[in-house]
């Protein structure tokens, strides 16, 4: 079992639809991520938050709206998405900045908009 | 800038043979190198790190991966696969600069047949 939980498993949502995914991290990391994963293909990185604030948006869409309430909340609001913005979105976290500290992963929201 | 390389897009092996993962890599600095694994409909997993010392890394279900810095290649293996083995693999790289941005190859689906 993973132990970054996100909700929904699955989401379905029409283009006009307001929805939001939801992270929870307890084991004290100090960075968290958003990914998009396409079928077959690497983690595409979107957002990440260290501590608490946003340190990288790459340049992502404002249809997406990234929020970092606590140190173990992340959540992801979604407003007027486009059909090719389905896909697996995960989220990560991570001890801290730091290049020997790996990503511990979510097991992801499977969003599909109609 | 930080890359990796997945030369193969599948590998299939019999249950019991060696499986090896390739993965090369181009850094600037010190490597750190990392395996994840993803299954179906699941998040990606941590399996084990090269950030120094030793050029056999252990990780997780029986897996080690070799760091030959000569040829920048940083293969997983696995001495005798299982079928549950199967699964979409990950070699990465931090960017090496203290910052958020992991470099994912493009994954090679492994494939172990009763």
């Amino acid at each position: 079992d993973t132990e970054v939980t996100q909700t929904p498993k699955h989401l379905v949502m029409g283009m006009t639809n307001k929805k939001s995914l939801k992270c929870e991290q307890h084991m004290g990391h100090r960075a968290m991520y958003w990914y998009k994963q396409k079928a077959k293909k690497p983690p595409e990185l979107m957002f990440v938050y260290s501590y608490e604030k946003l340190s990288i948006n790459e340049s992502v869409p404002s249809r997406f709206s990234p929020e970092c309430p606590n140190s173990s909340l992340l959540n992801l609001h979604l407003h007027a998405l486009q059909p090719e913005d389905s896909a697996l979105y995960l989220c990560a976290s991570s001890q801290d900045r730091a290049d020997n500290s790996p990503l511990h992963f979510g097991n992801g929201t499977r969003l599909t908009v109609t | 800038a930080q890359s990796v390389a997945q030369p193969e897009d599948q590998v299939n092996v019999a249950e019991g043979n060696p499986l090896t993962v390739k993965c090369t890599y181009s850094v600037s600095g010190n490597p750190y190198l990392f395996w994840y694994v993803q299954y179906p409909n699941r998040g990606l997993q941590f399996l084990l790190k090269y950030i120094t010392g030793d050029n056999l890394v252990k990780g997780s279900y029986g897996f080690e991966a070799e760091f030959n810095k000569s040829q920048t290649s940083f293969h997983l293996k696995k001495p005798s696969a299982l079928v549950s083995d199967s699964a979409l693999y990950f070699c990465a790289v931090r960017d090496g600069a203290g910052g958020f941005k992991t470099i994912f190859g493009a994954g090679t689906r492994l494939f172990v047949k009763a």
